[in-house]
């Protein structure tokens, strides 16, 4: 079955980057957006972005322009999701998601990766 | 891009319906047939549950629906049970190619 499993949780200091990766199964890779999306401890969730597996084109949300990088190899069907120059308000579960197509639904979520930024 | 106004708590008894709104603008809600609705238990991933405004993805329970007016869109969840306490998010497509979510609302089985 389609699933997505993330790298492991990561500890970081601010003003550091940090690189999350979505190694995908079960599905062709390329047919489908990946989005990436947070929820920082006790909030709502917050949409960061897309990536086109087939093209490599992105689109990032207004909050992370300049900040977060989204690339893809198809070779190895993986995801991965960079942000830079973090601080504490970007301690948060970070998931890659499938969009389903069409529809910006998100039908397959990666288990999540912790990412807590601490000094 | 403004996140999409929630109700943040809701509750009912087992057996009743409740309507969760999901209020959003113009360049959003309204002007996109693109609404989505997540069901997220403490700890757990988020599970899609409304896609397109009203469609549900297989496996969910037809005790689940959604629509849409104007800038508005709302989930109800006929006949609550207990496994229905959970929090749930909304999401819309929204101008620029973009998308956002909603602020979340707690549902509380009495």
């Amino acid at each position: 079955q389609a699933q997505l499993v993330q790298s492991g949780a990561d500890v970081k200091k601010p003003g550091a980057s940090v690189r999350v990766s979505c190694n995908s199964s079960g599905y062709y890779f390329t047919g489908y957006y990946i989005h990436w999306v947070r929820q920082a401890p006790g909030q709502g969730v917050e949409w960061m972005g897309w990536m086109n597996p087939n093209s490599a084109a992105t689109k990032y949300g207004q909050n992370f322009q300049g900040r977060v990088t989204m690339t893809g190899d198809t070779s190895i069907s993986a995801a991965y999701m960079e942000l830079s120059r973090l601080t504490s308000d970007d301690t948060a579960i970070y998931y890659c998601v499938r969009d389903r197509g069409g529809s910006k639904a998100f039908d397959i979520w990666g288990q999540g990766t912790l990412v807590t930024v601490s000094s | 891009q403004s996140a999409l106004t929630q109700p943040a708590s809701m509750s009912g008894s087992p057996g009743q319906s409740i309507t969760i709104s999901c209020s959003g603008t113009s360049s959003d809600i309204g002007r996109y047939n693109y609404v989505s609705w997540y069901q997220q238990h403490p700890g757990k991933v988020p599970k899609l549950m409304i896609y397109d405004v009203s469609d549900r993805p297989s496996g969910v329970s037809n005790r689940f629906s959604g629509s849409k007016s104007g800038n508005t869109a709302s989930l109800t969840i006929s006949g609550l049970q207990p496994e229905d306490e959970a929090d749930y998010y909304c999401s819309s497509y929204a101008s620029g190619n973009t998308l956002v979510f909603g602020t979340g609302t707690k549902v509380t089985v009495l």
